[in-house]
């Protein structure tokens, strides 16, 4: 069974600060990582994707791979309240299905 | 504008009888899935279809069935069969073999 572990948090980081949201997986085979934020009672959507290792950047965040050590991380810069959410880790290990950890909850304080 | 249309948003069921959850598209994209989430927990894959006419069990499909007469729909129902069906239920779209998925706003069931 590939899984994807989170911490399910809170994770509670000051205004301004740099967050920083962990994803381990257990697949060698893994091919690509998506982060998915999710405001409460609302369905996920899409925030940053990677492909292959090093880092992706797209304004306030930076997706990092490191497949030698089967971990993802999201580094949120600039903590805004509006960041505050469940952030979702999921993986593509090949068969074309994404897998899904359960979850990183993200309170951003002012 | 492209989008997923799921609906109803909100239901309650009785114990013992099925209801059906629509899903719609028009993105176009051959792939749909169903997910559950559950509070505080991640998505679990019901269902995903690939193309018209097929579709395949994803990890908790018991209780559960669904059809892809058309490329735009992908109805769930969950049956009598489904023990405890209380839970958020998200239908996703996407190109098949890319794990950018396109969500619906969800349509939260209660059993009574």
């Amino acid at each position: 069974q590939k899984e994807v572990e989170q911490n399910s948090g809170p994770l509670s980081v000051p205004e301004g600060a740099i967050a920083s949201l962990n994803c381990t997986y257990s697949d060698r085979g893994s091919q690509s990582f998506f982060w998915y934020r999710q405001y409460s009672g609302k369905s996920p959507e899409l925030i940053m994707s990677i492909y292959s290792n090093g880092d992706k950047e797209d304004g306030r965040f930076t997706a990092q791979l490191n497949k030698a050590s089967q971990y993802v991380s999201l580094l949120i810069r600039d903590s805004q309240p509006s960041d505050s959410a469940t952030y979702l880790c999921a993986g593509n290990f090949g068969n074309e299905k994404l897998t899904f950890g359960t979850g990183t909850r993200l309170t951003i304080i002012p | 504008d492209g989008g997923i249309t799921q609906s109803p948003k909100y239901l309650f069921r009785k114990e013992g009888q099925n209801v059906t959850l629509s899903c719609e598209q028009n993105l176009n994209h051959d792939a749909m899935y169903w997910y559950r989430q559950d509070p505080g927990q991640g998505l679990r894959l019901i269902y995903y279809s690939q193309i018209v006419n097929d579709f395949q069990k994803g990890d908790i499909a018991e209780g559960y069935s669904v059809s892809r007469e058309k490329k735009e729909s992908f109805p769930l129902t969950v049956t009598s069969a489904q023990k405890n069906p209380t839970a958020f239920y998200l239908c996703a779209s996407s190109i098949w073999g890319d794990g950018e998925l396109f969500f619906g706003e969800g349509s939260r069931l209660t059993v009574l």
